[in-house]
């Protein structure tokens, strides 16, 4: 049980916007850490979508974004597209835990 | 480019160690700007953050697996290594060295191809 909450999987079809929220407590994004997004496709190690809360590195698609309010951070997805289909994790940092903690992940799955 | 490439046994014995290795190639493991980790993600289930070192050998261990865990750097090899001891079937999962930051968040931004461990007799 990860201490940063994602729903288990989304969908959406091409072309439509979807949204994958990651939330926390006080102790992690609630306290003013950042938080990390990862794409990980099937057999495939994970790969960074956006760093810092909303800063997509070079290459990644305008189509992905992040914000983060409170206790909560989000990835949205805008036009959809059949090579989306994949796993996204959060990843942020446990003042308890004194380390790192990855959201539990989110399946993806393109209609 | 930075490339990392984990390399140990696929098999391990219940109660003995699993003992992996992550050789760093395109970059130096002592520049002292980044932090090297171990991450693991059991079969068809989310990711666990194991641990990190500094090039210093200052090591940061998840709790939940601290009284296990060793993680260390052999500069001559330009490779860092884990060792879990006693372990499980609990412990079966595809295992992952990576690059990351030396932020309070780090950003795990180079990752090995992962290698899959099994725990079984």
């Amino acid at each position: 049980q990860s201490v940063l909450t994602q729903p288990p999987s989304v969908s959406g079809a091409p072309g439509q916007r979807v949204t994958i929220s990651c939330t926390g407590s006080s102790s992690n994004l609630g306290a003013g850490y950042a938080v990390h997004w990862y794409q990980q496709l099937p057999g495939t190690a994970p790969k960074v979508l956006i760093s810092g809360n909303n800063k997509r590195p070079s290459g990644v698609p305008d189509r992905f974004s992040g914000s983060k309010s409170g206790t909560s951070a989000f990835l949205a997805i805008t036009g959809l597209q059949a090579e989306d289909e994949a796993d996204y994790y959060c990843q942020s940092y446990d003042s308890s835990l004194s380390g790192s903690v990855f959201g539990g992940g989110t399946k993806l799955t393109v209609l | 480019q930075l490339q990392l490439q984990e390399s140990g046994s696929g098999l391990v014995t219940p109660s003995q160690t699993l003992s992996l290795t992550c050789a760093v190639s395109g970059g130096s493991i002592t520049s002292g700007v980044y932090s090297w980790s171990w991450i693991r993600q059991p079969p068809g289930k989310g990711l666990e953050w194991i641990g990190y070192m500094f090039d210093s050998g200052s090591t940061y261990y998840n709790p939940s697996l601290k009284s296990r865990v060793t993680i260390s750097v052999d500069r001559s090899k330009n490779q860092f290594s884990l060792k879990l001891d006693s372990v499980t079937a609990a412990d079966t999962a595809v295992y992952y060295c990576a690059r990351g930051g030396r932020q309070l968040v780090p950003l795990f931004d180079y990752w090995g191809q992962g290698t899959l461990v099994t725990v079984s007799s």
